[in-house]
């Protein structure tokens, strides 16, 4: 089984300040790791994952996240935050095999941009 | 494409009502998924749909849910009678494959039961 643990429920942040969302997951084999972000009104969209190969992943809007698999993390971060960039966001992993491919997500981090 | 879409968007309703959520998912998408999410909690699964047929349900939280999925086209959920611990989010999701970076999800449906 898989834990998928968010640390941060708010993280208020000023425009164009960097930001870090921490993600920390517990599994005993390995996994996919994703951030998806919902926007007011909207359904989730996938923001990046990690499959495998570099550690360091590029997403859309800016985005990228380091996986660590020694710490067992993948926090999101973007060096400069927009207005735009307030929404929630939620980390999520599943088994890279063994024929389940449910994912456990974690509580969602809610990202503040103040101007 | 059209996207997943959801209705109703909100819904609120009394404690021992019954309430329907529908979810149409993408055109050709075989698999359909059902999520919850309780305020401020995580995101959970209630279960997979492929075509019209339940796949996983290990997340459903009792029989007063009921999912189905005709003809292997749209899904509806009910929830019957509705308790307070059933507000949350009800999220659905749709893919080709059963990989979670292929799935694209609707906006959600509010419940609130009060």
């Amino acid at each position: 089984a898989q834990s998928v643990t968010q640390l941060d429920s708010q993280v208020p942040v000023f425009e164009e300040a960097p930001v870090e969302l921490r993600c920390n997951y517990s599994s005993s084999v390995s996994v996919y790791l994703f951030w998806y972000v919902q926007y007011p009104n909207q359904g989730l969209q996938l923001l990046l994952k990690y499959l495998s190969g570099s550690t360091l992943v590029k997403g859309i809007n800016g985005f990228e996240a380091e996986f660590n698999k020694s710490q067992t993390s993948f926090h999101l971060r973007k060096p400069s935050v927009h207005i735009s960039d307030t929404a929630e966001y939620f980390c999520a992993v599943t088994p890279a095999s063994g024929g389940s491919y449910i994912p456990t997500f974690g509580r969602g981090t809610s990202l503040i941009v103040h101007p | 494409e059209a996207g997943v879409t959801q209705f109703p968007s909100h819904s609120v309703i009394e404690k021992g009502q019954t309430v329907t959520l529908r979810c149409d998912p993408i055109s050709g998408h075989d698999n359909l998924y059902w999520y919850r999410r309780v305020m401020g909690k995580e995101i959970k699964f209630l279960l997979h749909f492929v075509k019209e047929s339940k796949q996983d349900e290990s997340g459903m939280p009792n029989n007063r849910f009921l999912a189905e999925r005709t003809g292997g086209t749209y899904s509806t959920l009910k929830v019957q009678p509705a308790e307070l611990e059933d507000s949350g989010v009800y999220f659905c999701a749709s893919s080709q494959d059963r990989t979670l970076y292929g799935y694209t999800f609707g906006s959600g449906t509010r419940l609130t039961v009060v």
